[in-house]
């Protein structure tokens, strides 16, 4: 149990282009989902906190024009990386927490490898 | 502000080596402190500690938390080339559900 999937797992597109990452939770519901980002052997860089139905949380210095957060239902949250550049390649992670437990246990997906020529 | 510092942060052994990996932090709120394990993709859950001295343990892996002096360890007995990984700390700082990780302890581990 407890399945996250990313969805592409990797992308390669030109600089100025909309890139979309979906997270999905597949066999339990997450009332809230996570996007990091990691540089190579660095930790992960929470981006922002993602609220189904409601808008996205933003960690300081995460342009919320740049990444759009979409969290339509209780099983998908997406991330759009907007007129991307090269300085936005890296490893995108979603997790999702399941619905209220009263455990912070989040489960991650397998990462989406972004790269902008 | 909020952190989570762990060390060292690479390590190499040999195998049947055992390996204590250290993280230390400084939050306002504290509920609980992950490990995870990360390979080539996403971080693997390993364990969650919210007790101080109650020792959680998983096979060759253990950890152990004190609240007291904030910080808590991750051992590794026998280690084999298989644990070779990333080892990531998180703390749930009871904002909301987001985790603050550390910078993460690589370890490598030869045959």
């Amino acid at each position: 149990g407890a399945v996250v999937s990313q969805h592409p797992s990797r992308v390669i597109c030109k600089s100025g282009t909309s890139v979309k990452i979906e997270c999905r939770s597949l066999d339990f519901q997450a009332t809230t989902m996570f996007w990091y980002r990691q540089f190579p052997k660095k930790s992960l860089m929470l981006m922002a906190t993602s609220n189904e139905g409601s808008k996205a949380t933003y960690e300081q210095g995460v342009e919320k024009d740049k990444f759009l957060i979409n969290h339509a239902s209780l099983t998908l949250s997406t991330l759009t990386v907007t007129s991307a550049h090269p300085e936005d390649s890296s490893f995108y992670i979603c997790s999702a927490r399941p619905a209220p437990t009263g455990r912070n246990e989040q489960f991650f997906g397998p990462g989406t490898r972004l790269t902008v020529l | 502000e909020d952190k989570v510092v762990q060390s060292p942060l690479s390590l190499v052994v040999h195998e049947g080596d055992t390996v204590t990996l250290n993280c230390s932090y400084e939050v306002t709120n504290f509920r609980s402190l992950l490990w995870y394990k990360q390979e080539k993709k996403a971080p693997t859950f390993l364990f969650m500690l919210t007790s101080s001295g109650i020792e959680k343990k998983s096979g060759r892996l253990s950890s152990i938390l004190d609240k007291k002096e904030l910080f808590s360890i991750l051992n590794i007995t026998a280690t084999q080339t298989g644990d070779s990984a990333i080892y990531l700390c998180a703390v749930d700082p009871s904002q909301g559900g987001k985790l603050i990780f550390g910078q993460g302890t690589e370890l490598s581990v030869k045959p």
